[in-house]
Order: C-alpha cells, then sequence, then structure tokens
C-alpha cells in the first residue's frame, strides 16, 4: 500500500529558531499534500493544502508567513514553522490522497514539535 | 454552525464484545464517510469508506453504517481484542473538493 514518511518523528528547539518538517510520499506521486496540525484529545485542524508546482492554500487563520509550505516535487512537502514560540508546539502531520476515487487519505507518521 | 460528533468518552469494552461508535453531523451534507484508526502519537489509517447512497459496509469484523436522514453513521467493532484500542475516527467528505472535516474521535479500549 502506498506509504507517507515523515520527518522528524519529534523535535524539540528553542523559542524563535526555525523547524522544518519533511513529508514524503514514498511509492506513489501526491500533486496535493495536507498539513494539519492536533492538540491532544483534539480534532485534525487543517492547515494547508500544499499543491505541487504553484502556492500552498492556507486554511483561515493559518498565517502563511509563519507556516511556509513548499511542495517542490510530486513526492515531497516541507513545512518550515518560522520563528517558533511555545504555543506552536503541537503534532504535525501530513497526509495525500491516494487514486481511488473518493480519494482515500495516507497519512504520515507525525512530527512532535516543542518549543521551548 | 457546523459540527461533528463522536463521544468524547472513553468506550471501555470486555474483550469479545462489540464496540459500536457514534459519529453525528451537523450542517453537512456529505457525499462519502470515511473511518480512520489513530494510535497514540501516530498518524491515523484508513479503515473504511461508505457513500451517501450506500447503507452499510463491511470489512472483517468492522461494519459501518450511514444514515443521511439521521445524520449519523455508526462504527461496529466485532469480536473486539485489545489490538484494536485506539482513537478511532470519523471524516466527512464534501461535495466537489478535496476535503475532509474530522471529528474529535472517539477512544476504546479493550479490556482483556
Amino acid at each position: 500500500g502506498a506509504v507517507v514518511s515523515q520527518h522528524p518523528s519529534w523535535v524539540i528547539c528553542k523559542s524563535g529558531t526555525s523547524v522544518k518538517i519533511e513529508c514524503r510520499s514514498l511509492d506513489f506521486q501526491a500533486t496535493t499534500m495536507f498539513w494539519y496540525r492536533q492538540f491532544p484529545k483534539q480534532s485534525l485542524m487543517l492547515m494547508a493544502t500544499s499543491n505541487e508546482g504553484s502556492k500552498a492554500t492556507y486554511e483561515q487563520g493559518v498565517e502563511k508567513d509563519k507556516f511556509l509550505i513548499n511542495h517542490a516535487s510530486l513526492t515531497l512537502s516541507t513545512l518550515t514553522v518560522t520563528s517558533a514560540h511555545p504555543e506552536d508546539s503541537s503534532f504535525y502531520i501530513c497526509s495525500a490522497p491516494g487514486a481511488s476515487v473518493p480519494p482515500r487519505r495516507y497519512f504520515g507518521p507525525g512530527t512532535r514539535l516543542t518549543v521551548l | 454552525s457546523q459540527k461533528i460528533e463522536q463521544n468524547s468518552e472513553a468506550l471501555n469494552i470486555q474483550e469479545g464484545k462489540t464496540a459500536t461508535l457514534t459519529c453525528n453531523y451537523t450542517n453537512y451534507s456529505p457525499a462519502y464517510l470515511q473511518w480512520y484508526r489513530q494510535d497514540p502519537g501516530r498518524g491515523p489509517v484508513f479503515l473504511l469508506l461508505i457513500r451517501e447512497n450506500e447503507k452499510e459496509k463491511r470489512k472483517e469484523r468492522l461494519k459501518v453504517t450511514f444514515d443521511t436522514t439521521l445524520k449519523q453513521s455508526l462504527f461496529h467493532i466485532t469480536a473486539s481484542q485489545p489490538a484494536d484500542s485506539a482513537t478511532y475516527l470519523c471524516a466527512l467528505g464534501l461535495y466537489g473538493n478535496n476535503r475532509l472535516a474530522f471529528g474529535k474521535g472517539n477512544q476504546v479500549v479493550v479490556i482483556p
């Protein structure tokens, strides 16, 4: 089956630094990838949709300049949390749609970000 | 306002029994509904999809129903096993786009 990987699986950083999270589709191509944030006991909140070769589409309330998304190839999307603050600490998960209609989602294993 | 409601209380169930989870929604007209399993600290894993014109879907020990009149989906795990312990998310698939709207999930704990 289709596999989505994420790297790193966890990261601890100081306030004010930037953190890059990579999301890769390992055995299929993804022109679209979705980035979610999840707080404990809460639902997945869609942050943005990344599109290969074009700009990402951000959800209302998500700061584009803070959460930079790049979808450089058909298998790689990156999320950079710029000038991270403690309130950015969360679980970040990416997903890519499969080829079925309607598509099922293949999720990465997630990245736990802790900002000190 | 739009809402997707799943029980916030964990469902504790004896091994071998059937676990039933509910997903209710308000002010949505989903084209389909999906169920995912999420283990702690992991990304969700797809389980089942059911379309609006389907009443029931089965996969091994899993069964999903979809009632668009009641605006409700039920998710059943028959002959539950401790390995079924996880959080189960329902997700509504909307017409015309690739978006999914997720519920908060319902935790299941299967007691040996």
